[in-house]
């Protein structure tokens, strides 16, 4: 089974600033797909990134990037000139590849509580 | 537009009491899903369905029971409520294709069930 792990339960950061958060996973497939999901205090999930295990390149959605190091087994989340509205609790998640159809649920980390300091 | 409703939000019952939280989705979403979120333990999975008369436990299932006789809804039933069932619960959608590897959930707002 696969496990997903954040070692950093708070965190905090000064508006501007840049912050990164780290997930490690174990598993013993080759091909998978990342998530980084934001829970803010409304407590609605939304996805904020997600990561291809096939692609080298680390996926990137404006302030938002990751660093993916597959032999690593490592899936970093870096907010860039963080903002308020960046507060929130931020979970990542691991999912089997299409070569495992059917296989389609999502494993999560404890996840990071993140406070922007204004 | 499509959306993933869950209801009640909120809920307080007592021990011993069945329990049924709603899960209703207007995405044509095969794949539906149950997590529970608690603090120090993030978003476990309960059961999940990938389609109609479909069911499956996962890791935390003990107490829960589901069914899915369509393909919008997916109630979870927790048949005799304990404390340790407090929690708040999460239902989440999505859809199966071939090569359905990135598509994400889709999740509702919540349900907090207190049992006293």
């Amino acid at each position: 089974a696969q496990t997903v792990t954040q070692s950093q339960p708070e965190m905090s950061v000064q508006e501007a600033e840049t912050v990164t958060l780290s997930c490690t996973y174990d598993t013993s497939e080759s091909d998978y797909y990342l998530f980084w999901y934001k829970q803010p205090p409304s407590r609605q999930m939304i996805l904020v990134i997600r990561q291809e295990a096939y692609k080298q390149q680390n996926a990137t959605e404006n302030r938002f990037s990751v660093n993916f190091q597959k032999a690593a087994k490592s899936f970093s989340l870096k907010i860039s000139d963080s903002q308020l509205g960046d507060a929130a609790m931020y979970f990542c998640a691991y999912r089997s590849g299409p070569s495992n159809f059917g296989n389609e649920k999502l494993t999560f980390g404890t996840g990071t509580r993140l406070t922007i300091i204004p | 537009d499509a959306e993933i409703t869950q209801s009640p939000r909120h809920k307080i019952t007592e021990t011993g009491r069945q329990v049924t939280l709603a899960c209703h989705q207007t995405w044509n979403h095969n794949n539906m899903f149950w997590y529970r979120q608690d603090l120090g333990h993030g978003l476990r999975l309960i059961h999940y369905s990938y389609g109609v008369h479909d069911t499956n436990k996962g890791e935390v299932s003990d107490g829960y029971s589901v069914s899915r006789s369509n393909t919008e809804d997916l109630p979870l039933t927790l048949e005799s409520a304990a404390s340790s069932q407090t929690s708040v619960y999460f239902c989440a959608s999505s859809l199966r294709t071939e090569n359905s590897g990135a598509n994400v959930l889709t999740f509702g707002a919540g349900s907090r069930l207190t049992v006293l």
